[in-house]
């Protein structure tokens, strides 16, 4: 499978807990997008890198957040300090060139603090 | 704010049904508008995209969907549903080429 991974699928932590993401985007793909999605809502922008520069970021991702891409391929994406409001599932998406390619998403890591 | 509305919450139609399905985006520029699908137990796919040109776009799956510009508009339309079709639709803008906002997305559900 050569499409956007995310892993893990599933994460239960408690509260206070630091959780990490990963997504692997499609190998030729130069920009990267994390998003949050709820139940009954749309995706929600998080933040996006251009190669390994992290060039936006939404006003969403609180000081609790961190994504790095530090080589320009995979993503980490961090919450510390989790809290109940965080529980929700966190897509990676990867696209070619600027905003007119298409996102490819992953099938997102489903995070649920206790 | 950037904002992009569906008014449609949950869709229930028959099968060859006729869809039309919502989206509206306040102003903020240049737009390009993408309709997203996702099937059950699926990630999300592109259904279908405007950037410019002819305002009537035609996706995959027999879905089409039409910019009007003077309604801030970009609604998805298919003749004839399937009960295939059954899934979450997002409709999505990027503004100036930033980043991508979508909508609450519209569940259908197709019925045999």
């Amino acid at each position: 499978d050569t499409g956007v991974s995310q892993d893990p699928r599933h994460k239960i932590t408690k509260r206070g807990q630091n959780v990490t993401f990963r997504c692997d985007p499609i190998s030729e793909h130069n920009r990267l997008y994390w998003y949050r999605q709820t139940l009954g809502q749309g995706p929600e922008f998080l933040t996006y890198f251009q190669n390994e520069a992290q060039l936006e970021k939404s006003r969403l991702l609180s000081d609790r957040f961190s994504a790095e891409r530090p080589k320009g391929s995979f993503s980490t994406l961090e919450i510390q300090r989790t809290e109940q409001g965080d529980s929700a599932m966190y897509l990676c998406a990867s696209s070619l060139g600027d905003r007119k390619e298409k996102l490819f998403f992953g099938s997102g890591t489903q995070l649920s603090v206790l | 704010a950037q904002s992009v509305s569906q008014h449609n919450h949950h869709v229930i139609l028959s099968e060859a049904a006729s869809l039309e399905l919502g989206c509206n985006y306040s102003y903020g520029g240049t737009v390009n508008l993408f309709w997203y699908v996702q099937y059950p137990g699926q990630h999300l796919q592109l259904l279908l995209k405007y950037f410019s040109g002819d305002p009537l776009v035609k996706g995959i799956k027999g879905f089409e969907a039409e910019f009007i510009k003077s309604k801030f508009s970009f609604n998805l339309r298919k003749p004839s549903v399937q009960w295939s079709d059954t899934a979450e639709y997002f409709c999505a803008v990027s503004y100036n080429n930033n980043d991508m906002r979508f909508g609450a997305g519209t569940r259908l559900t197709v019925k045999p």
